[in-house]
C-alpha cells in the first residue's frame, strides 16, 4: 500500500539558518509527490510538486525539494529560514489512476518552529 | 478567481447531537470536492470525495456522511456525533482532472465534541 513517512514530528530551527525536512514514499509505480504548508489554524498551501523530469523543483517562498528514487526520498529544503516560515509541512503522494476524484495520501506533518 | 469557503469556522458540540458542515466552492463549475479530518498528531485522513452532483464515494467507514446538493456545495453531516470526531476539518477542491492538479483547501472548521 502507497504510504508517506515524515520521520521528524517536529523541527526547530534558528532564524537564518538553513532547513531541510525529511520525506520518505512507499509506492510501487512512478510517484507523484507534493509539499503542502499549513500555518496554524488555516487550510493547506501547495509548496511545490513533482511529476517528472528534473529532480529538483522550485517552489514558492523560496522552498525547493528533490526527488531522489533511489532513497524513496523527497526532501523540502530551504537555504536561509524566515521566522514567518514557521508552520506545519506536509508531504503527499498521488496514488492510484489519476483520474477525477482519487485523492493525495499525506504524511502525518512537521511542525517546524523558528526560533530567534 | 476561485475561492474556498467553510463554516462554521470553530464548533463545539455535545456527544450525541447532529453535524453539519458546510463548504462552498466559488468562480469554478465542475470541481472535485473532498471533506479530510485532520486529528492532532495524526495528519490528514480523507473522508468523502465527489466528482458532481449526488455523488459521494467514502474512504472510511464511521458515522459520518457527506452529501452534494449543488455542483459548488458540498456538507459533511452526522446524525450523532462521537468524541473521536473532535478535529480539523478541511474541504478542498480541483478543477477535476486528478490529483495531478492542485488540491486548493479551505480555511477549515474545528470541531470540538464534548
Amino acid at each position: 500500500a502507497q504510504s508517506v513517512t515524515q520521520p521528524d514530528i517536529h523541527i526547530t530551527v534558528s532564524e537564518g539558518a538553513s532547513l531541510e525536512l525529511r520525506c520518505n514514499y512507499s509506492y510501487g509505480a512512478t510517484p507523484y509527490l507534493f509539499w503542502y504548508v499549513q500555518s496554524p489554524g488555516q487550510g493547506l498551501q501547495l509548496l511545490l510538486k513533482y511529476f517528472s523530469g528534473d529532480t529538483l523543483v522550485q517552489g514558492i517562498k523560496g522552498f525547493e525539494a528533490e526527488f531522489k528514487r533511489s532513497q524513496s526520498s523527497f526532501n523540502l529544503r530551504k537555504p536561509s529560514v524566515h521566522w514567518s516560515d514557521a508552520a506545519e509541512y506536509f508531504c503527499a503522494v498521488g496514488a492510484g489512476a489519476n483520474q477525477a476524484g482519487t485523492a493525495l495520501i499525506f504524511g502525518k506533518g512537521t511542525t517546524l518552529s523558528v526560533s530567534s | 478567481s476561485q475561492t474556498i469557503h467553510q463554516w462554521p469556522a470553530t464548533l463545539v458540540q455535545p456527544v450525541g447531537s447532529p453535524l453539519s458542515l458546510e463548504c462552498t466552492v466559488e468562480g469554478t463549475s465542475n470541481p472535485n470536492l473532498y471533506w479530510y479530518r485532520q486529528a492532532a498528531g495524526r495528519g490528514l485522513q480523507l473522508l468523502f470525495y465527489s466528482v458532481g452532483i449526488g455523488q459521494i464515494s467514502s474512504e472510511v467507514p464511521q458515522n459520518l456522511s457527506a452529501s452534494r446538493p449543488q455542483d459548488r456545495q458540498f456538507i459533511l453531516s452526522s446524525k450523532k456525533l462521537l468524541l473521536s470526531d473532535s478535529g480539523f476539518y478541511l474541504c478542498a477542491w480541483t478543477p477535476g482532472q486528478g490529483w495531478t492538479d492542485t488540491q486548493y483547501f479551505g480555511p477549515g472548521t474545528r470541531l470540538t465534541v464534548l
